[in-house]
This record gives structure tokens, C-alpha cells and sequence, in this order.
């Protein structure tokens, strides 16, 4: 089942704006996970929080993480065309440490040039 | 890291029939994962394929109508059988290392 809920759905903004996506769960994990993916094709990890770190940065990429609030955000900034793509949070099961990922359901980010 | 080749990339069928899709890690690893994304949708996990043991299949998948097998460690094959066009995905595999999970490029599965 769906751990993972994002919003929004979908998300348009012009070139060098940022883009600031969500990301809620349900259960305790160990660490979430943000993938993008490029017109259907396969996913490219971006980063891993761990569920005792409350921010990273990587790039042009912030991921905030609050325990307390079951929640993650991924803030892109000064975006570009070729962010065009969709992002996925994907969390773990937590304890049962099985190497299973629970997706969100994404979201679909359009960068106009 | 790993790096993660699926055969086909893509493939049109006819329903009734199925397909054997191939995973092929260029390291060893203990668990290799099959997700199915429909049009549209987010991933959903099939089964986790283990060497030397049966997979375990998530609710709502079976293995009559998804058989994997995991003769080694470096590869895995999902089968998607008796196809209706339903079962027109995207199949990816993974596996899973501490930092990541790495996927491959995914098997675009279209049923007339």
C-alpha cells in the first residue's frame, strides 16, 4: 500500500524559480528517500535522509525531515528546464529494516524555459 | 554503487501471453526488488526476490501471475504471465545498499 502522499500533484514554474515539493508518511522509518524520474524511464536517487538528521543538502537541493510531523519537503533552487521531471519520496519500513521502499504518489514538476 | 541492466527495455504483446523480463546486477547482492509502475501512478513493490528462497510477493501480487526466479546473486527474472492489458507498466528492479536503492532503467510493458 501507499505510504507516501506528495503535493502538489503537479507543480509549474518559470526557469530560475524554486520549486518546493512535500512529502507525508504513515509509520516510523529509518530513512526517505527523494528519486526523480524523467519521462517514464528509470529513477535517479537524489538524496537520503536518515531519520535523525533534520536537513541535508546536496547541490541545488535542500531536504528537510520532521519526525514529529511524519513529513519531508524537497526545495530545488534557481530551477531549470532540465528539472522537468517527476519526484517521488520513497520511505522504508522501519524497523523491519526489509530493504523495502514505499513510494509517494509524486510529484510532476514542469521548468519553463 | 551498482549498475543495473534490465532486458527488454520495451516490448509490445499480444494478451494471453507472457513475458520474461532480466535483471542483471554488476555486484553481489542479497536482495534484488521488483516494482511495477501503471500509466500515471507512482511504484508499487511486487516481490522481494532472494537467492536460495522463494520470493516474497506484497499483498495483491501472486506468484501464478508474477513467478521470479533468483538463480544467483547478480541476477533475477520477473515473468508477468497470462497478460490482459492491464499489465501495461513499467517494471523496474532494484536492490537495495545502505545509502540508496539503485534501480535499472525499467521494462516498458505494452498489452494490446
Amino acid at each position: 500500500s501507499q505510504q507516501g502522499e506528495e503535493d502538489p500533484q503537479a507543480l509549474s514554474i518559470q526557469e530560475g524559480e524554486n520549486a518546493t515539493m512535500n512529502c507525508s508518511y504513515k509509520t516510523s522509518i529509518n530513512n526517505l528517500q527523494w528519486y526523480r524520474q524523467n519521462s517514464g524511464r528509470g529513477l535517479v536517487h537524489l538524496i537520503l535522509i536518515r531519520s535523525n538528521e533534520r536537513e541535508k543538502h546536496s547541490g541545488r537541493l535542500r531536504v528537510t525531515l520532521d519526525t514529529s510531523k511524519k513529513s519531508s519537503s524537497l526545495l530545488i533552487t534557481a530551477s531549470r528546464a532540465a528539472d522537468t521531471a517527476s519526484y517521488f519520496c520513497a520511505t522504508d519500513e522501519g524497523s523491519s529494516n526489509t530493504g523495502k521502499l514505499i513510494f509517494g504518489q509524486g510529484t510532476t514538476l514542469q521548468v519553463k524555459p | 554503487s551498482a549498475v543495473i541492466s534490465q532486458k527488454p527495455s520495451r516490448d509490445i504483446c499480444q494478451r494471453g501471453t507472457s513475458l520474461t523480463i532480466q535483471c542483471q546486477v554488476d555486484s553481489q547482492v542479497t536482495m534484488m526488488f521488483w516494482y511495477r509502475q501503471q500509466p500515471g501512478q507512482s511504484l508499487t513493490l511486487i516481490a522481494t526476490a532472494n537467492q536460495g528462497s522463494e520470493a516474497t510477493y506484497e499483498s495483491g501480487f501472486v506468484i501464478d501471475k508474477f513467478p521470479i526466479s533468483r538463480p544467483n546473486l547478480t541476477f533475477s527474472t520477473l515473468t508477468v504471465s497470462n497478460m490482459s492489458p492491464e499489465d501495461s507498466s513499467i517494471y523496474l528492479c532494484s536492490v537495495d545498499s545502505p545509502n540508496e536503492q539503485f534501480f535499472g532503467p525499467g521494462t516498458r510493458l505494452t498489452v494490446l
